[in-house]
């Protein structure tokens, strides 16, 4: 069974641009979680989607924005960038709202 | 609110030597625990978990942890050291509750170097 996969590996962007990062969950997966990794702050809790609804989410600004389609791919927006945002974004899928989360390669996302 | 202490954020072994990375806990509720490992560049791997039953828990690649309530701790082991075992371990907690979902909570991290 395939992974969770993330695209794009990779972004660049600047300062005050918009950008969209995409996830797709293990086949049969209903949650979707997200997190920021960066060297000061670690990983951190973005937000959670079960069956399209935001189940919980963590100490962001609303800058940063979620959601779930019906296939449970999952995608996060973050507008009005800040160089603050650069980071390794996670995304990870469970099968169910409490089960064990597996997950992505991430998105390295570096904004100048 | 929960939090997990990771003891040390460096650890050096040398290769076919004891690895013991310390997680400490704090949670209102009976918690899930979770080691997962980073090599560079990639995402987080799930090593082991605890949820309910048996304290002592085996996880991939020979490591094991035991959950000890009593310590609020969850040390992760291995008996002896491989060179590939070199990374970045992160212990977590999560709930286990409806309201709460699948979050988790992480610890800063323990970087792992193993000597030849």
């Amino acid at each position: 069974k395939a992974g969770v996969t993330q695209t794009p590996r990779y972004l660049i962007k600047t300062r005050g641009q918009q950008v969209t990062l995409s996830c797709s969950p293990i086949s049969g997966h209903r949650s979707v979680s997200w997190y920021q990794q960066t060297p000061g702050q670690g990983l951190q809790f973005l937000f959670e989607y079960f069956s399209e609804t935001q189940r919980n989410k963590g100490n962001f600004p609303g800058r940063f924005s979620g959601r779930q389609f019906s296939n449970s791919r999952s995608e996060m927006n973050v507008s009005t960038l800040e160089l603050g945002d650069s980071a390794l974004y996670l995304c990870a899928s469970s099968l169910e709202a409490l089960g064990t989360q597996y997950f992505g390669p991430g998105t390295r996302l570096t904004v100048l | 609110a929960q939090s997990v202490t990771q003891l040390g954020s460096h650890v050096s072994v040398s290769e076919g030597a004891l690895v013991l990375l310390r997680c400490n806990y704090s949670s209102s509720v009976p918690p899930y625990l979770f080691w997962y490992v980073q090599y560079p560049n990639q995402g987080l791997q799930l090593l082991l978990k605890y949820t309910t039953g048996a304290t002592l828990v085996k996880g991939i690649n020979g490591f094991e942890a035991e959950f000890k309530k009593s310590e609020t701790s969850f040390h992760l082991t291995k008996p002896s050291a491989h060179m590939s075992d070199a990374a970045e371990y992160f212990c977590a907690v999560s709930e286990g509750r409806e309201t709460s979902g699948s979050r988790l909570t992480f610890g800063e991290g323990t970087q792992l170097t193993v000597n030849p």
